[in-house]
């Protein structure tokens, strides 16, 4: 059964700490995507990466980190510089220069 | 110029009414328009996605108009249910781009 698989579905932060939020896909696909998803918004783009070892910042980068070691992995990290992290976190992936992403079921994020 | 602007905000609907959801863009390199279902807690689903060759594509209840030469896009959810209701995002991507576009959301709910 092919898909997006992130966990944790959901996510406590203490001030201060760094967490890591998994995104395994088993699609073969290429491309990779972190957004951002606040209460009423729409998806605003943290990270993403075409490549394994290569990624770019995306619109709202500042406090976040990423790696691309394999191709099946994207894991974000949201680190203590992000100051307001409570938010849904959305992974998805494409093939490249194919056409539909598709999306994992999100990890929502609590700062607490 | 990379933005996609998305109307209405919120809709209500009666069941079996006609739901329509209208987004514009303004940059004329997007080539792919797809249209996402999400609901709530879970990550968004491809719905249905045109190509600007085409001013129309109809799946089941749901149709994409485009009007290219106006640079808008909508969405129609004919008889629309109780079940469609969700959050809507149109998108739009760049020819041979990896990165997505979204509108803000339309908040749809068809009362029973």
């Amino acid at each position: 059964d092919g898909g997006i698989t992130q966990s944790p579905k959901y996510l406590f932060r203490k001030e201060g700490q760094n967490v890591t939020l998994s995104c395994e896909q088993n699609l073969n696909h290429d491309a990779m995507y972190w957004y951002r998803q606040d209460p009423g918004q729409g998806l605003r783009l943290i990270y993403y990466s075409q490549i394994v070892n290569d990624f770019q910042k995306g619109d709202i980068a500042e406090g976040y980190s990423v790696s691309r070691e394999k191709k099946e992995s994207f894991p974000l990290t949201v680190t203590s510089a992000q100051k307001n992290p409570t938010a849904f976190y959305l992974c998805a992936s494409t093939l490249t220069r194919n056409t539909e992403a598709f999306f994992g079921q999100g990890t929502r994020l609590t700062v607490v | 110029q990379q933005q996609v602007k998305q109307s209405p905000q919120s809709l209500i609907v009666q069941k079996g009414g006609i739901s329509i959801i209208n987004c514009a863009y303004e940059n004329t390199a997007f080539d792919y328009f797809p249209w996402y279902q999400q609901f709530p807690g879970k990550g968004p689903a491809l719905l249905i996605a045109i190509r600007p060759d085409v001013s129309e594509k109809k799946e089941g209840r749901f149709t994409i108009s485009f009007n290219k030469s106006a640079k808008q896009f909508s969405l129609h959810i004919m008889d629309s249910q109780p079940g469609d209701s969700a959050t809507y995002f149109c998108a739009a991507r760049e020819n041979y781009g990896q990165n997505f576009v979204f509108g803000p959301g339309t908040r749809l709910s068809v009362l029973p």
